[in-house]
């Protein structure tokens, strides 16, 4: 059982460049999310998508864009990336809103 | 309104001891208060939750304080193990929407 895959593990980009992020989910969850960790920051939630065809913004949406392709699939894209954005990013899932969340491994991501 | 204070930032704690760590919050409309462990290297999993219906909640050698009147609530771990050594954050919620408020997190660290 994978629970919540997420592709790239690391990744560099340089200033203005694009990205996707990939998360895939095989527990049927309803719900999935991005997450963004700095240092000392905790977990800021960027956007979720509470059921599949709805995305709503989080805390700090802004530079990002989602897509929930399916039930399964929740990608996160960087349009035109920038330093600010250097941070390790989290998928995860949860059955629904008030539930277990459950993350996957996070994706460290370096804008230089 | 809507930070989470968590304290202490890092915590070292002899095997065998009590760990504490803190959690304070601003907005009385929170209704959902989970702990969340993590390894490095590896995404946040839910180790305990609360909600302020009761005070205290009891998982082996985990419990979860919670103050309603004075708003915090804390993470208590009896018999701390080397292999606690972890980062820990609280969070809260409300039940009208999928979005968590994250504290920034506690490094713990067990001396054998």
């Amino acid at each position: 059982n994978a629970g919540v895959t997420q592709t790239p593990k690391f990744q560099v980009l340089k200033t203005g460049q694009s990205m996707t992020l990939q998360c895939a989910q095989d527990m049927n969850h309803n719900s999935m999310y991005w997450y963004r960790q700095d240092p000392g920051m905790g977990l800021r939630l960027i956007y979720y998508s509470a059921s599949e065809g709805t995305t709503d913004k989080g805390e700090v949406p802004n530079g990002y864009n989602v897509s929930r392709l399916n039930k399964r699939e929740f990608s996160l894209r960087l349009e035109s990336a920038a330093p600010s954005q250097t941070s390790v990013y989290f998928c995860a899932s949860s059955a629904q809103g008030r539930t277990e969340a459950f993350f996957g491994q996070g994706t460290r991501l370096t804008v230089v | 309104q809507q930070q989470v204070k968590q304290s202490p930032q890092s915590l070292i704690v002899q095997k065998g001891g009590i760990s504490i760590i803190n959690c304070a919050y601003e907005n009385t409309a929170f209704d959902y208060f989970p702990w969340y462990q993590q390894f490095p290297g590896k995404g946040p999993a839910l180790l305990i939750a609360i909600r302020p219906d009761v005070s205290e909640k009891k998982e082996g050698r985990f419990t979860i304080s919670f103050n309603k009147s004075a708003k915090q609530f804390s993470l208590h771990i009896m018999d701390s193990q080397p292999g606690d050594s972890a980062t820990y954050f609280c969070a809260a919620g409300l039940d009208s929407n999928y979005q968590l408020i994250w504290g920034a997190g506690t490094k713990l660290i067990i001396k054998p």
